[in-house]
């Protein structure tokens, strides 16, 4: 069963303007983690933003902000201000804590920044 | 302080055949993970190696093993390779095996595979 969904293959943004990259998670365990991670075409993955299950506000990391809504088992990466070098995959992943060990990531999102 | 880096960045093999793919932890990292990344998809889980013993498994054939050195990095090696093999393997490793907003995986470049 898929426990991270994105259901935005791609999306389009203007230069400048903000944009919001969906994910939503499955899981029973009440203790988890959720990451953001970018992947540009050379390969690595960047980390950029996580947010605890039980963090009690959204996070935040400079450009970037994660709209987490519990109930819904929602995370949003939300990156204000897109820049051209923001055009990357985005990848959505999460960490139960049953097995804290590994990432279950979702399929991502292409983000392409237009000028 | 280096990142993770991994050999070789690109490599063709043919069915059948075996590959050994490596990976330097980023300095202070005890703790290396592997992921295969098939074209267009997320990156899954392969295993994780910890003071040199595997520390945990994805839904992966025993074919797909790997080892770990006293210096922290590691190998991943693949025996009687298939055509589905050909992937993107990222090496990724972490302070600990435990991942935290504290803790993340840090990941190399990755290796690209193609097994025709």
């Amino acid at each position: 069963a898929q426990k991270i969904t994105q259901t935005q293959p791609g999306m389009f943004v203007q230069e400048k303007e903000a944009v919001t990259l969906d994910c939503t998670y499955d899981t029973s365990d009440p203790s988890y983690g959720l990451f953001w991670y970018k992947q540009p075409s050379s390969g690595e993955m960047i980390f950029l933003i996580y947010q605890g299950s039980y963090d009690q506000q959204n996070a935040t990391e400079g450009r970037y902000s994660l709209n987490f809504q519990k109930a819904r088992k929602s995370a949003n990466l939300v990156i204000s201000a897109s820049q051209l070098g923001d055009s990357a995959m985005y990848f959505c992943a999460m960490r139960e804590d049953t097995g804290r060990r590994a990432l279950t990531f979702g399929s991502g999102t292409r983000l392409q920044v237009q000028p | 302080e280096t990142g993770v880096t991994q050999s070789p960045t690109h490599l063709i093999k043919t069915r059948g055949q075996q590959v050994t793919l490596r990976c330097s932890s980023q300095s202070g990292h005890n703790t290396v993970s592997w992921y295969q990344q098939a074209l267009g998809q997320g990156p899954q889980f392969i295993f994780q190696y910890y003071r040199e013993e595997e520390n945990g498994r994805g839904n992966f054939p025993p074919r797909f093993s790997g080892l770990q050195f006293p210096n922290y990095s590691s190998e991943l090696n693949v025996n009687a390779l298939e055509l589905d093999d050909s992937a993107l393997y990222l090496c990724a490793s972490s302070l600990t095996p435990g991942l935290s907003g504290a803790n993340v995986l840090t990941f190399g470049a990755g290796s690209r595979l193609t097994v025709l």
